[in-house]
């Protein structure tokens, strides 16, 4: 089955734990990227990834890390995580050359 | 900057009545125009995509229409149901990677 998967799906943690945060698709695909959903904004893209080893912010970098080391994986990491960065965050992957972008089921994340 | 705006943030109807949810943007110059539907613990499903080229697109119960020089969508829900109920957001494309902004959504209950 084609999909996108992430873990954790919850996660509850401290200010300034380092924390990562896993991203894999099973469906080949070269753009990855990363979406955080506060209440009132919607979802707002964080990095984005073109292909292996290629990254490039989004609208909302900051406090966030990725790396792109296979094409499957793109985790999100967060070095110093602090309560502003409690959110819901969503993985998505898209073949080139086509519109569909799939997405991962979330992960609830709460800094305290 | 594109900005994504949904009217009603909130919407409970009737089983059976028609549902229509607005979706505006600012900056005419997009890629295309997709409609997501999103489920409390699930990732975000694609409903309709629209390219920037065209007026409307039908999947079953579902029509979305696009104006794209007034800067304006409307996704039609024919004969409601309680499954119906969900998150629906709009998204915009913005550049030739897929870039999605998003609306903050619209909240739809169906009662039976």
């Amino acid at each position: 089955e084609a999909q996108v998967t992430q873990n954790p799906r919850y996660l509850i943690t401290v200010t300034g734990k380092k924390l990562t945060v896993t991203c894999s698709q099973n469906m080949n695909h070269e753009y990855m990227s990363w979406y955080r959903q506060d209440p009132g904004l919607g979802l707002r893209q964080i990095y984005y990834s073109m292909n292996v080893e290629v990254t490039d912010k989004g609208d909302v970098p900051e406090g966030y890390k990725v790396s792109r080391k296979e094409k499957r994986n793109f985790p999100l990491i967060l070095e110093s995580p602090s309560p502003n960065q409690t959110s819901l965050y969503f993985c998505a992957s898209r073949q080139t050359g086509t519109d569909t972008q799939y997405f991962g089921p979330g992960t609830r994340l709460t800094v305290l | 900057k594109q900005e994504v705006t949904q009217i009603p943030a909130a919407l409970s109807v009737p089983e059976g009545e028609n549902l229509v949810l607005n979706c505006s943007f600012t900056d005419s110059a997009i890629y295309n125009l997709q409609w997501f539907r999103q489920d409390p613990g699930k990732g975000l499903t694609s409903l309709l995509l629209i390219q920037s080229s065209q007026r409307e697109q039908t999947s079953g119960r579902l029509n979305a229409s696009l104006d794209k020089s007034s800067g304006r969508s409307t996704l039609y829900i024919a004969a409601s149901q309680p499954g119906d109920s969900a998150t629906y957001l709009c998204a915009v494309t913005t550049d030739s990677w897929g870039k999605l902004q998003f609306g903050a959504g619209t909240q739809v209950v169906v009662t039976p």
